[in-house]
């Protein structure tokens, strides 16, 4: 099983859509959960960076950690073609310094 | 505000022979990371390094490849021997100490082994 599974899509929104992007893992000892944007052929770019459960905000991005289900979200709302790029979800534990990335999902915003 | 820089932005070499991929982390920073992304594919987590030391790595990171951090500001990954499978992106990270700091990443080096 892999330690974080996320939907490569791709996926294709309109302008002005709110897009839901999910990741899930199998590791109950991750405890902190990042997003990451990246344009073709760039370096990932840090979005938002939870600790634990709950939701964090920020602009149009939230980001949502459920510890129970395993299971986190990057929601973004009033898209624009500006956020087309492939997000990549993060995560690690408290003990050692690896952190484990999901496959990235390709995201479209159609002006 | 600071950044992870890496050079060369491109490299292109041909099989067997040896790379050195540079990196300057942020400067406070104390823990760095080399990935690989393979084109199309997931980001692939390499090694760690702290305190001048290997601190994890992965099952990629086997005897073709080294880290070092030769002065007080670069940390480079040399690939001997390259491989036709060893074209990628490398990315390079860096984060200061402390469970709740996450990492940076530079822009990357594009490798291609011909």
């Amino acid at each position: 099983q892999k330690e974080v599974e996320q939907d490569p899509g791709p996926l294709s929104v309109p302008e002005g859509a709110i897009v839901s992007l999910n990741c899930t893992y199998s590791n109950s000892a991750f405890q902190y959960f990042m997003w990451y944007r990246q344009y073709s052929r760039k370096g990932p770019e840090l979005l938002m960076y939870t600790y634990s459960s709950g939701n964090k905000e920020d602009g149009r991005f939230t980001a949502q950690v459920d510890k129970s289900s395993k299971y986190i979200s990057l929601f973004i709302r009033d898209s624009q073609p500006s956020d087309s790029a492939t997000y990549l979800c993060a995560m690690r534990g408290t003990a050692g310094n690896q952190f484990y990335f999901g496959t990235g999902t390709s995201l479209t915003v159609i002006p | 505000e600071p950044e992870v820089t890496q050079t060369p932005s491109h490299q292109v070499t041909q099989m067997g022979q040896e790379v050195i991929l540079r990196c300057v982390p942020i400067s406070n920073h104390l823990y760095f990371y080399w990935y690989r992304q393979i084109l199309g594919q997931k980001v692939e987590f390499l090694v760690s390094f702290y305190n001048n030391e290997i601190s994890e790595k992965s099952e990629i990171f086997d005897d073709q490849f080294s880290v070092e951090r030769p002065d007080g500001s670069n940390f480079t990954l040399k690939i001997r021997s390259t491989k036709l499978e060893d074209s990628a992106m490398y990315f390079c990270a860096s984060r200061t100490s402390g469970l709740q700091e996450t990492q940076y990443f530079g822009p990357g080096t594009r490798l291609l082994v011909l």
